[in-house]
């Protein structure tokens, strides 16, 4: 049980599009999924935190317009991140929980890759 | 501030012992977590300890000391396939997960 899936696992694309990823908890409901960033050699760095049908909180420094996040069901929580740059490129994880919030279940994590 | 420390690099040899310490500062703590992450994948559930002292899981193992702000993963028999980094990572007083920068474990033959 508690398995999360995110989708794509790795996309490139070109500097000022923008890129949907999706995170889904295939067999519960997560009352709160958590988005994460990762550069190479570097640890997680969380992005935000957000709930179902509810705005997500977003950590210091990270501009919430161009990462949009949107938590419209128990099981689904997607990331925008709107007119990307090369240095946005990074394994985004996220992760989803229907317990207290450190009990967290990550997904596999999507590759992104701005040209 | 919140701080984790863990070594950056650490190397050992195959069929080897090796001690992943991390020392942690948090506002609060509510348990400490371990996780093993390969080189481009998600980071996976190792260990959580709450309470003082050792619990073993096999051929790993974890130890917390509250009172130090100390923590280690105990590595037995190593193999190959557990050259990987090693995240320690401490639930503060909110509830909120606070990460170590990892350490990469490298195993030789």
């Amino acid at each position: 049980g508690a398995v999360v899936s995110q989708h794509p696992s790795w996309v490139i694309c070109k500097s000022g599009t923008s890129v949907k990823i999706e995170c889904r908890s295939l067999d519960f409901q997560a009352t709160t999924m958590f988005w994460y960033r990762q550069f190479p050699k570097q640890s997680l760095m969380l992005m935000a935190t957000s709930n179902e049908g509810s705005k997500a909180t977003y950590e210091q420094g990270v501009e919430k317009d161009k990462f949009l996040i949107n938590h419209a069901s128990l099981t689904l929580s997607t990331l925008t991140v709107t007119s990307a740059h090369p240095e946005d490129s990074s394994f985004y994880i996220c992760s989803a929980t229907d317990r207290e919030p450190h009990e967290q279940y990550f997904g596999p994590g999507t590759r992104l890759t701005v040209t | 501030g919140q701080n984790i420390d863990q070594p950056t690099e650490m190397t050992a040899t195959e069929g080897a012992i090796v001690q992943i310490n991390c020392t942690y500062q948090t506002s609060g703590f509510n348990g400490l977590f371990w996780y093993q992450q390969h080189a481009g994948e998600a980071p996976t559930f190792l260990s959580y300890n709450v309470l003082d002292g050792l619990e073993e899981k096999g051929r790993f193992s974890s130890f917390l000391s509250r009172s130090k702000g100390y923590s280690y993963l105990l590595l037995k028999e190593l193999q190959m396939k557990d050259s990987a980094s090693y995240l320690c990572a401490v639930v503060d007083s909110n509830y909120q997960l606070i990460w170590g920068a990892g350490t990469k474990l490298i195993i030789k033959p």
